[in-house]
């Protein structure tokens, strides 16, 4: 079956616009979570969503950052007034459910100039 | 809280050589392991996981790793190298019992196999 897919895969955006990256899960699986690769402090997590609960906002670094999860399927990453620092791959993860093995998408490559 | 420490940043083995990469880890209650590897421009690949059952786990791609809980450690392990396993490989660690269970990750070792 299909795995996680993200879009758009890379982002080139000036520093100071929006920006938002989408991730589609593994149909069925109840749990997504959001993670930032960047070369200075490598994976961090950022966000997670299980089911219809209210989301775990804990790794969001700053209050440009924002998510969703529209009927328990389909995320939005949205980070608002970028900034250089925000420079990083984004990489979405699917769960079954909470505990069970996470499934990661290729990632959204986003670069600030 | 949870950490990992992988420790070096590059590993580099002749082809058909022992391939050895660390992790210790720190949590304060019992740990879920996991190796990921991530292929260049890809995203993670599991290769194992220790989920409290067996000491010694076996993944994919002739790779396995062993919980050592008086090391704190979970090494990853693969007899002979091949020229395909050149990628990167983060070692992580889940808390089930906490609010969620997301993957704390080591800053990662990149792998180089010499033909």
């Amino acid at each position: 079956g299909a795995g996680v897919s993200q879009s758009p895969s890379n982002k080139v955006t000036e520093k100071g616009k929006d920006v938002e990256l989408r991730c589609d899960p593994i149909s069925g699986h109840t749990a997504l979570y959001w993670y930032r690769q960047s070369l200075g402090q490598g994976l961090e997590f950022l966000i997670y969503f299980q089911g219809n609960s209210a989301p775990d906002k804990s790794g969001l670094p700053s209050d440009r950052f924002s998510a969703e999860r529209t009927g328990g399927s389909v995320s939005t990453l949205t980070i608002q007034r970028t900034q250089q620092e925000d420079s990083a791959v984004y990489l979405c993860a699917s769960s079954f459910s909470k505990g069970s093995e996470q499934y990661f998408g290729p990632g959204t490559r986003l670069t600030v100039t | 809280a949870q950490s990992v420490t992988q420790l070096g940043s590059h590993v580099s083995v002749s082809e058909g050589a022992l391939v050895l990469l660390r992790c210790n880890y720190s949590s304060s209650v019992p740990p879920y392991l996991f190796w990921y590897v991530q292929y260049p421009n890809q995203g993670l690949q599991l290769l194992l996981k220790y989920t409290s059952a067996a000491t010694l786990v076996k993944g994919i791609n002739g790779f396995e790793a062993e919980f050592k809980k008086s090391e704190t450690s979970f090494h990853l392990t693969k007899p002979s190298a091949h020229m395909s396993d050149a990628a990167e490989y983060f070692c992580a660690v889940s808390d089930l019992t906490g609010a969620n269970s997301k993957l704390t990750f080591g800053k990662g070792i990149t792998l180089s196999v010499r033909p």
